[in-house]
């Protein structure tokens, strides 16, 4: 299948600074890409969905302010989580695929290996 | 919206088979999908099984739906310590935005025994 590289897999910052964690498609364009979050013993969660070019679509609860979403080429999109917290240690994830059509099966849509953030 | 419930921990011994079960609740999943994490990677689509059918089976996968109780469990046949990993179940669900997207369980850590 296709590769999305999620970059850093680990990081741990201090509370007050932010963080960039980066995915990319290695081999096919990534018009649309998801972001998760996943709470210890709880389910993935979508964040947002971003398309090449334009702004992201927020999940009710999740802040655009706090977590900025940038997907300004067809194979690179950042979510940067800003004045990080304790709270917002988290597994994050992200899955992109081909084509803007929303109908698409989920079959299409490949993972990263995901970020662990722990903020201190 | 779409509630995905597993157990979180499974352990077998090589060469046994391994079932773990999921519910959901949306009934208007089209798809509903098997994902495998091993640490440090991706989560990797095993398999997934269209609505309206109620097996399916691929390799020493089988999947098995019944949409009545709402329930759907992926069997591994003969599983290797390779096996041992964490496995999602997933509904097909939309975004905010309208997409198809996932809804996912807590996933259920395989362990398997030599």
């Amino acid at each position: 299948g296709a590769v999305v590289s999620q970059h850093p897999s680990r990081v741990i910052c201090k509370s007050g600074t932010s963080v960039k964690i980066e995915c990319r498609s290695l081999d096919f364009q990534a018009t649309t890409m998801f972001w998760y979050r996943q709470f210890p013993k709880q389910s993935l969660m979508l964040m947002a969905t971003s398309n090449e070019g334009s702004k992201a679509t927020y999940e009710q609860g999740v802040e655009k302010d706090k977590f900025l979403i940038n997907h300004a080429s067809l194979t690179l999109s950042t979510l940067t989580v800003t004045s990080a917290h304790p709270e917002d240690s988290s597994f994050y994830i992200c899955s992109a695929r081909e084509g803007r059509r929303r109908g698409l099966t989920n079959t299409e849509a490949f993972f990263g290996q995901g970020t662990r953030l722990t903020v201190v | 919206g779409e509630d995905v419930e597993q157990s979180l921990f499974l352990s077998v011994r090589e060469g046994d088979s391994s079932v773990i079960n999921c519910t959901y609740t949306d009934s208007s999943s089209t798809y509903l999908y098997w994902y495998k994490q091993e640490p440090g990677a991706g989560l990797q689509l095993l398999t997934y099984i269209f609505s309206n059918m109620d097996m399916k089976q691929d390799q020493r996968l089988t999947v098995l739906l019944n949409k009545k109780d709402k329930h759907l469990s992926l069997r591994i046949a003969d599983t290797q310590t390779g096996d041992s990993a964490i496995y999602f179940c997933a509904g097909g669900s939309y975004s905010n935005s309208g997409y198809s997207t996932l809804t996912f369980g807590k996933g259920t850590m395989l362990l398997v025994s030599p």
